[in-house]
């Protein structure tokens, strides 16, 4: 079975740029979400999907972060536009609905210069 | 407000038992969990405990939970190099679900 699916592994932009990340759940999987890993802490919940809709957006930068997940099923994490402090890894992770495991994707490295 | 504290270092020798701590302060969570990351990869989780349990044992890895003192650990017998890792502890809080509050874990270095 294949895992979570992130592209890209890895994002160089400049201050001030757009960037996108995007993210496949497993396979039956209704519960997505996305975290962003800051240089030695912990994950941080930015936002919690069940199918399609947000249900825990409450840790998103809503003025330069947005999220979408139009069918239900693959999601994207947009900033824009990015700022220096923006450099980190963001997680995707996703669960059956209601499920005790969360199962995370490899991350997309981001570095703002 | 919810916190999960976590030392962030520690060093033992192949074949050591290694113990990694934890403490949180939110007494109504519900699920306690072990994550690894290894370099460059993203968290796989490694067990998980009820909060009305007080021990867990998955072949070399223990889980003790002290619910009174808001205390987890996790201990790793017969420890190898392929453990180094950083190990993240995370709570997940009733009426939240889905939530999890991670430390900012703690980093193994096995010396063989």
């Amino acid at each position: 079975e294949a895992g979570v699916v992130q592209s890209p592994r890895y994002k160089i932009i400049e201050k001030k740029q757009p960037v996108a990340f995007w993210c496949n759940p497993i396979s039956g999987h209704n519960t997505l979400y996305w975290y962003l890993q800051n240089l030695g802490q912990g994950p941080e919940l930015l936002i919690r999907y069940e199918n399609e809709e947000a249900v825990d957006d409450s840790q998103l930068p809503k003025d330069r972060f947005s999220a979408e997940r139009l069918k239900g099923v693959d999601s994207t994490l947009k900033i824009q536009p990015a700022e220096l402090g923006d450099s980190a890894v963001y997680l995707c992770a996703s669960s059956l609905t209601g499920a005790n495991e969360q199962f995370f994707g490899p991350g997309t490295r981001l570095t703002v210069l | 407000g919810e916190d999960v504290e976590q030392s962030l270092f520690l060093s033992v020798r192949e074949g050591d038992s290694s113990v990694i701590n934890c403490t949180y302060t939110d007494s109504s969570s519900t699920y306690l969990y072990w994550y690894k990351q290894e370099p460059g990869a993203g968290l796989q989780l490694l067990t998980y405990i009820f909060s009305n349990m007080d021990m867990k044992q998955d072949q070399r890895l223990t889980v003790l939970l002290n619910k009174k003192d808001k205390h987890l650990s996790l201990r790793i017998a017969d420890t190898q190099t392929g453990d180094s890792a950083i190990y993240f502890c995370a709570e997940s809080l009733s009426g939240n679900t889905g939530k999890l509050i991670f430390g900012q874990g703690t980093t193994l270095q096995v010396k063989p």
